[in-house]
């Protein structure tokens, strides 16, 4: 395994469609987070998995944001009615519980919302 | 609530040169870790190096050191040699210790260009 991988890796959509972005974890990594980053700022932490379970959730993810994660491999982020302000790149990490300040981060989902 | 800074927007350095890019930090919570990140223009996050707040050593990897200074709350980058290739955008994270959730709170940036 070579890394944390993520699809797509680039996303145009018009306002008020939906979008789904997909993140593949390390495969002996069982957490999971994904952190938005607008254009010249750091990350923002939006969300974390322990395996399967959702175990926090940032306030800034509205109720048009959601995020699985069913069999504790792979997760969703999806967005309904993107507005152009969701208009971000979205990072997804990975980490083991016994080392967690090693978090290895994909390359990321840039999301332009028109 | 904890908070990263960074205040260099953006920095030069002469090709082999060293570098030091500066981070203060805020946390009222005695257990943490602090982190630096290299973001290239290709978007991923690369981890360079970890600094635990009880370490009693100052981190370091290879061509890159942390400067912790606890009683100051800084953790500033120290990377030796510059090579054109470290020209990016380096981001200071801290991380929450109690709860164990290893999610990171990032600072703004700071874009380093390495002149040749």
């Amino acid at each position: 395994d070579t890394g944390v991988s993520q699809d797509p890796r680039h996303k145009i959509t018009k306002r008020g469609q939906n979008v789904t972005f997909r993140c593949d974890p390390i495969s002996e990594h069982n957490r999971l987070y994904w952190y938005r980053q607008t254009l010249g700022q750091g990350p923002e932490f939006l969300t974390y998995f322990q395996n399967e379970a959702q175990l926090e959730k940032s306030r800034l993810l509205s109720d048009r944001f959601s995020a699985e994660r069913p069999k504790g491999s792979f997760s969703t982020l999806e967005i309904q009615r993107t507005e152009q302000g969701d208009s971000a790149m979205y990072l997804c990490a990975s980490s083991v519980p016994t080392r967690p300040y090693e978090q290895y981060f994909g390359p990321g989902t840039r999301l332009t919302v028109t | 609530a904890q908070k990263i800074t960074q205040t260099q927007p953006g920095m030069f350095v002469q090709e082999k040169e060293a570098v030091t890019l500066d981070c203060t930090y805020d946390t009222s919570d005695p257990s943490y870790g602090l982190f630096w990140y290299k973001q290239p223009s290709s978007g991923e996050m690369i981890f360079l190096i970890y600094q635990g707040s009880y370490d009693q050593q100052n981190a370091t990897e290879g061509r890159y050191s942390l400067n912790f200074q606890k009683a100051r709350k800084s953790a500033n980058l120290v990377i030796s040699a510059s090579q054109l290739g470290d020209s990016a955008m380096y981001f200071c994270a801290m991380r929450e210790e109690p709860g164990n959730t290893g999610k990171l709170i990032f600072g703004q940036g700071t874009t380093l260009q390495v002149k040749p």
